[in-house]
């Protein structure tokens, strides 16, 4: 069980250029969302998904677009990156009933 | 809407001291509440959760939370810490139409072991 994968580890972009940061989960888990962590901040939640083909919009959506062609990944584009996209952005994935939320390493990305 | 404060950005204790880190959600309804410890570097890890029933819950690495709903607070303790305990701690409160997916964090707190 590989739990809750992302690539890339790392990533610097330049204004304006466009990029996905994938996500998969081999746990079957049918909830997934991606947060974004920047300092004295926590995480906030930027889009979620609770199974394929449904998708639904967090607290900071604006910028980032998902979908969710099957239960195991869940990729987050970014259409035209801007340096306020600076952050560590992780994945995570959980069972519908349960609760309990598995996190990703993270993707550091940094915009220039 | 829910939100969570963690009044505390950084603590420091010795090893073998115990240790309590502080938090205070607002939510209108019965909140589903968590704990999760992050190393550098590292994912999120989940310490606790509280659902509903008992007030007290016991989560992993020793470590204890206690839901007060008079206080709004879910404060985590631990009666000695390790040198391992070292990282940063976030409570998170789940709400909405999501229950307990969809995680309002707080801002964290640091945790800082003297040796």
């Amino acid at each position: 069980n590989a739990g809750v994968t992302q690539t890339p580890k790392f990533q610097v972009l330049k204004t304006g250029q466009s990029m996905t940061l994938q996500c998969a989960q081999d746990m079957n888990h049918e909830y997934m969302s991606w947060y974004r962590q920047d300092p004295g901040m926590g995480l906030r939640l930027i889009h979620y998904s609770v199974g394929a083909g449904i998708t639904d919009q967090g607290e900071v959506p604006n910028g980032y677009n998902v979908s969710r062609s099957t239960t195991e990944d869940f990729p987050l584009r970014l259409l035209s990156a801007a340096p306020s996209q600076t952050s560590v952005y992780f994945c995570a994935s959980s069972a519908l009933l349960l609760g309990e939320q598995y996190f990703g390493p993270g993707t550091r990305l940094t915009v220039t | 809407a829910q939100s969570v404060t963690q009044p505390d950005i950084h603590i420091t204790v010795s090893e073998g001291a115990s240790l309590e880190l502080r938090c205070n959600y607002s939510y209108g309804a019965t909140p589903y509440l968590f704990w999760y410890v992050q190393s550098p570097g590292q994912g999120l890890q989940l310490l606790l959760k509280y659902f509903s029933g008992d007030t007290l819950v016991q989560g992993i690495k020793g470590f204890e939370a206690e839901f007060k709903r008079s206080q709004s607070s879910f404060n985590l303790r631990k009666p000695s810490v390790h040198w391992s305990d070292a990282a940063e701690y976030f409570c998170a409160v789940g709400a909405g139409s999501g229950g307990a997916q969809k995680l309002v964090f707080g801002q964290g707190t640091r945790l800082t072991i003297n040796p």
